[in-house]
């Protein structure tokens, strides 16, 4: 059974960047698309990106696209997430999470465990 | 981009009680493509049904999905304790990928 296993909490300045990581372990890596999603406290689900290894396929939602960088190292099963220019409304907790089928962005079956992301000065 | 809406915000129910879920969408979701997620505090999402009404592993028979085009459903048929979360929709059938605000069921 797949497992994502995500870095810990962190804490940022404003105009800092971070990158947090999402290592897969118990099944295939490359070929499903592992997506974004970040989540503020107390609000809903919004999908920042995705990546599928196999293809060099990166999608972007436009509201990250000009801060926000997906890249993924199939040698460790690693998929990485990194933000710039962090603003106080970046606090948030960062969830990796598998595409449900190979080489498509889909519905998330796995999801990681979260990493709370916080900027503060 | 494909803008979801969840109604209602909150859905206040007692245990063995029906519960409906809608989920609309701006513009027709191609193919089913639509997903449920379940949500409890400070844990991950985790899927329920995909494709608008298929059912997740390990998913009890009680949660089904039904809809298409832009109108879809979640049923919950009788509510159990563990039920009371928060609940999101979700289409994948044109980029970017868009959850709804989600429905939080709770304790009537």
């Amino acid at each position: 059974q797949v497992q994502l296993v995500q870095s810990g909490a962190e804490v940022k300045k404003p105009g800092s960047s971070v990158k947090v990581s999402c290592e897969a372990s118990g099944g295939t890596f490359s070929r499903h698309a592992i997506s974004w999603v970040r989540q503020a406290p107390g609000q809903g689900l919004e999908w920042m990106g995705g990546i599928i290894p196999s293809l060099g396929s990166i999608k972007y939602a436009q509201n990250f696209q000009d801060r926000v960088s997906i890249i993924a190292d199939e040698s460790t099963s690693t998929a990485y997430m990194e933000l710039s220019s962090l603003r106080s409304e970046d606090t948030a907790v960062y969830y990796c999470a598998r595409g449900g089928a190979p080489l498509i962005y889909y519905f998330m079956d796995v999801w990681g465990n979260g990493t709370t992301v916080t900027v503060s000065s | 981009e494909i803008v979801l809406t969840q109604s209602p915000g909150t859905l206040s129910l007692s245990p063995g009680e029906r519960a409906t879920l809608s989920c609309r969408a701006s513009q027709s979701v191609s193919a089913y493509s639509l997903a449920w997620y379940q949500q409890k505090p400070g844990q991950a999402p985790r899927l329920l049904i995909y494709a608008a009404s298929g059912r997740a592993t390990g998913i009890p028979d009680r949660f089904s999905g039904s809809g298409s085009g832009t109108d879809f459903t979640l049923t919950i048929s009788r509510l159990e304790p563990e039920d009371y979360a928060v609940y999101y929709c979700q289409q994948y059938g044109s980029s970017p990928l868009t959850f709804g605000p989600g429905t939080k069921v709770d304790i009537k």
